[in-house]
């Protein structure tokens, strides 16, 4: 167990919707990272909250949101959802927002199924 | 330009043998690190070993260990004495000091232990 809480653990939606998905860091991490894993894309990093500020931006859509909220959870926002938006979305945490020996800790994914 | 890359994308590997995993990374910057997750099939990212750019000795982590060669830019990953339970897909992963927080992650390789 990473310590990684996220939910739902499955998601199914219809196109045009919106839904939000939920992270618990670690106790202790400050940082939260938001990952896309596609079946074509491989894991593709969408955006990084350290202590509630926004710290790196990847390849997210304009569609999506997030934020890290004072307690530290995170939550992604997916919006005028598409087909091509179902995939397995990781929320990461990690000790600190600059070292680069911490590993990233995953939680299981939200599984998210656009109809 | 991709800058993890693993050329396998699936093998196949008796019970009990050893494996090695390649992967291959690019970077200008003096300070990283290397990690190595496991997906199985139920999904979950499993952190399994740390290599640091500066480290002189290979990581090694029970039944893993880590090949680091940092003149040829590679990190492959070994298993000894595979079990029916490695069986998952493997991620090579790069984070870099200098550049912006998030981890890179490799394509993957499909690793599949015959009994």
């Amino acid at each position: 167990d990473s310590g990684v809480t996220q939910t739902p653990k499955h998601l199914i939606t219809a196109t045009g919707q919106r839904v939000t998905l939920r992270c618990s860091p670690r106790s202790g991490d400050l940082s939260v990272y938001w990952y896309q894993q596609s079946l074509d894309q491989g894991l593709q990093f969408l955006i990084q909250y350290y202590n509630g500020e926004e710290r790196a931006k990847g390849n997210i859509l304009e569609r999506f949101s997030a934020q890290q909220f004072p307690d530290l959870h995170s939550e992604l926002n997916l919006s005028s959802l598409e087909l091509g938006d179902s995939a397995l979305y990781f929320c990461a945490s990690s000790v600190e927002g600059s070292s680069y020996n911490s590993p990233l800790h995953f939680g299981n994914g939200t599984r998210l199924t656009v109809t | 330009a991709q800058k993890i890359t693993q050329t396998q994308p699936g093998m196949f590997v008796q019970e009990k043998e050893a494996v090695t995993l390649d992967c291959t990374y690019d970077t200008s910057d003096p300070s990283y690190g290397l990690f190595w997750y496991k997906q199985p099939s139920s999904g979950e990212m499993i952190f399994l070993i740390y290599q640091g750019s500066y480290d002189q000795q290979n990581a090694t982590e029970g039944r893993y260990s880590l090949n680091f060669q940092k003149a040829r830019k590679s990190a492959n990953l070994v298993i000894s004495a595979s079990q029916l339970g490695d069986s998952a897909m493997y991620f090579c992963a790069m984070r870099e000091r200098y550049r912006d927080d998030k981890i890179i992650f490799g394509k993957g390789t499909r690793l599949h232990i015959l009994p």
